[in-house]
């Protein structure tokens, strides 16, 4: 059973950073593409970064490009997300999300972590 | 960047009743499509992928169609837990975008 299980979210004030990461289980971690998707209180689903199997490519939605970071260690099966400069509009909840084959669609979901950005 | 258009943006139906969701994007996306399920305090759901395919588990009333612009989702009977937040997205080209939504509610 594929289980993602996001934390490092919580209270940050603007300009500050955190660290997200995703713990992975259940399916061979590296053959496959990662995402982080945010949800802003009552908002719908914005998709955030993307980052291939092996690491190597990354990319970025507009919104956070320049301030967020996507990596992965495969050793540890982990995904993370560093997301530096905050803003009030990165208040919301972060999922990361397995993909089903290439970049897309997203088949199994984490239950999301909390970030809130405020002074 | 695609844009994605979702309608209604508010859908009151009963239980039994048949429901027509629609996507409609910005540019061709071909059937790179896909719609989400999403319940309030749950993660979203993958229900079809590619225009029209069903993910795994999905119940046969849930059915997707369309290429290019225009794209459908249909409900063939609603179910009671079938009423929640129907997300489309497409995997076309960078950056993956998805639609706002459409409410499904109880009538």
């Amino acid at each position: 059973e594929v289980q993602l299980l996001e934390s490092g979210g919580g209270l940050v004030q603007p300009g500050g950073s955190l660290r997200l990461s995703c713990a992975a289980s259940g399916f061979t971690f590296h053959n496959y593409a990662m995402n982080w998707v945010r949800q802003a209180p009552g908002k719908g689903l914005e998709w955030v970064s993307a980052v291939t199997g092996d690491g190597v490519s990354t990319y970025y939605a507009g919104s956070v490009q320049g301030r967020f970071t996507i990596s992965r260690d495969n050793s540890k099966n982990t995904l993370y997300l560093q997301m530096d400069s905050l803003r009030t509009e990165d208040t919301a909840l972060y999922y990361c999300a397995k993909v089903m084959s290439n970049y897309a669609p997203f088949d199994n979901w984490g239950q999301g972590t909390l970030v809130t950005v405020s002074s | 960047e695609i844009v994605l258009t979702q309608s209604p943006a508010t859908l009151s139906l009963s239980p039994g009743e048949r429901a027509t969701l629609s996507c409609r994007a910005s540019q061709n996306i071909n059937s790179f499509l896909a719609w989400y399920q999403q319940k309030p305090g749950q993660a979203p759901r993958l229900l079809i992928y590619d225009s029209s395919n069903r993910a795994s588990g999905v119940p046969a009333r849930f059915s997707g169609s369309g290429s290019g612009t225009d794209f459908t989702l249909t409900i063939s009977s609603l179910e009671p837990e079938d009423f929640a937040i129907y997300y489309c997205q497409q995997r076309k080209s960078w950056p993956i975008t998805f639609g706002q939504g459409t409410r499904l509610e109880i009538k």
